[in-house]
């Protein structure tokens, strides 16, 4: 069975305090791994896809990378409109399986 | 503006009731999903269609009926087989093929009265 687990749960960063978000999954036939955005009451808003193990991808503040266990979102100096839900969800070999998510909240 | 649009955004179901939410999308995708979200839980699926007139049982589809008889549009059923119903239901599509992204919409949200 499919599984993925995010960490942490939840976290409080200041403005300016740059982090690392870790998803971990054990998933048969990975073929791409999706990092998604999620505001409360709304839909995920796609980040970025990623395909194989060494692979990043950058977007304004967030920067995504994998290893074949593993996946981070790192933010640099994150600002408060950053403050959401980011879910991960590893590609096997039919459907996403995605996780709980981790929960940022960034103050000024 | 292409995307998926969801309605209605809050609903209410009554006891023994069915309910229909509706799934639209402009985005000329050939695949259409739907999935429950419950607080604390990750995204489960519930039914997905790779193309018209055809559509695959997910991992929670007890008490859910689809059907996909135009390629914009997968309204999603709610029977009153479907013991615990509230929930925060979403939709999304994507194109055809290996490892592309789905795009969702901005959710149902069902409640019991």
């Amino acid at each position: 069975e499919d599984q993925v687990t995010q960490s942490p749960e939840a976290l409080r960063l200041q403005e300016g305090e740059s982090s690392s978000l870790n998803c971990s999954y054990t998933v048969s036939g990975l073929r791409g791994l999706f990092w998604y955005r999620q505001d409360p009451g709304k839909g995920p808003e796609f980040l970025f896809t990623l395909y194989s193990a060494g692979e990043e991808k950058e977007k304004e503040r967030l920067k995504a990378t994998l290893t074949k266990k593993e996946s981070f979102l790192h933010i640099t100096a994150p600002k408060p409109e950053d403050s959401a839900t980011y879910l991960c969800a590893p590609l096997g070999y039919s459907t996403l399986t995605f996780g709980k998510g981790t929960m940022l909240l960034v103050s000024p | 503006d292409g995307g998926i649009t969801q309605s209605p955004k809050y609903l209410f179901r009554k006891e023994g009731q069915n309910v229909t939410l509706s799934c639209e999308q402009n985005l000329n995708h050939d695949a259409m999903y739907w999935y429950r979200q419950d607080p604390g839980q990750g995204l489960r699926l519930i039914y997905y269609s790779q193309i018209v007139n055809d559509f695959q049982k997910g991992d929670i589809a007890e008490g859910y009926s689809v059907s996909r008889e135009k390629k914009e549009s997968f309204p999603l059923t709610v029977t009153s087989a479907q013991k615990n119903p509230t929930a925060f239901y979403l939709c999304a599509s994507s194109k055809q093929g290996s490892g592309q992204p789905q795009h969702f919409g901005d959710g149902t949200r069902l409640s019991i009265l």
